[in-house]
């Protein structure tokens, strides 16, 4: 159980365009997700925490309006990056915490995002 | 602030070697501490966690002590199999919020047979 999957697991677009990639809770309801973004070699970073049918809360230095994401539903969130750039190449991995346990997060296999 | 530091891979080794994998880390107040692992092409899976000072969590033959004189947290396992091979990441939450998570960077562990 606790299964977190996310799609697309991997995705390029051009510069100026925008991509959404989901997060989805198979076997559980979430009304907590986090999204993470992880550089090469490099730590897993925050970049926001969503609840469901609220806005999301994102941390310093995170532009909101580029990394859009809505968390329409229990058991999914979405995240859309808007008019991508080549910076924003990465891997954006997702969370999601059970309605039922505050304590452990469930971690999904992460999109990798290029960006030409 | 609060960080974690881990070592840095990759780390390859002979089936049935003792690994260690260190971890250090920074932190307000007393953290929970943790290690996950991530197999390719999967998520990151919990693999042990910490929640005191001098708690030893383990799992799978993995075992790892919470020590706060040396604000550490290595991961150890006696004998590695091929099967262990993957990136591990070290990791805390710790006041002012305990829903945030701090990864160190993950070290790639690579048995070969």
């Amino acid at each position: 159980g606790a299964v977190v999957s996310q799609h697309p697991s991997r995705v390029i677009c051009k510069s100026g365009t925008s991509v959404k990639i989901e997060c989805r809770s198979l076997d559980f309801q979430a009304t907590t997700m986090f999204w993470y973004r992880q550089f090469p070699k490099q730590s897993l970073m925050l970049m926001a925490t969503s609840n469901e049918g609220s806005k999301a809360t994102y941390e310093q230095g995170v532009e909101k309006d580029k990394f859009l994401i809505n968390h329409a539903s229990l058991t999914l969130s979405t995240l859309t990056v808007t008019s991508a750039h080549p910076e924003d190449s990465s891997f954006y991995i997702c969370s999601a915490r059970r309605t039922d346990d505050f304590y452990e997060q469930y971690f999904g296999p992460g999109t990798r995002l290029t960006v030409t | 602030g609060n960080s974690v530091t881990q070592m840095e891979g990759p780390v390859t080794l002979s089936e049935e070697a003792f690994l260690t994998i260190n971890c250090t880390y920074t932190a307000t107040g007393y953290p929970s501490l943790f290690w996950y692992v991530q197999y390719p092409g999967e998520g990151l899976q919990l693999l042990l966690k910490a929640t005191k000072a001098d708690d030893k969590g383990s799992n799978k033959g993995f075992e790892a002590t919470y020590r706060k004189e040396t604000t550490s947290f290595h991961l150890e396992k006696g004998s590695v199999q091929v099967s262990d091979s993957a990136v591990y990441f070290c990791a805390l939450k710790a006041l002012p919020d305990f829903n945030k998570f701090y990864f160190g960077s993950g070290t790639k562990l690579n048995v070969k047979p």
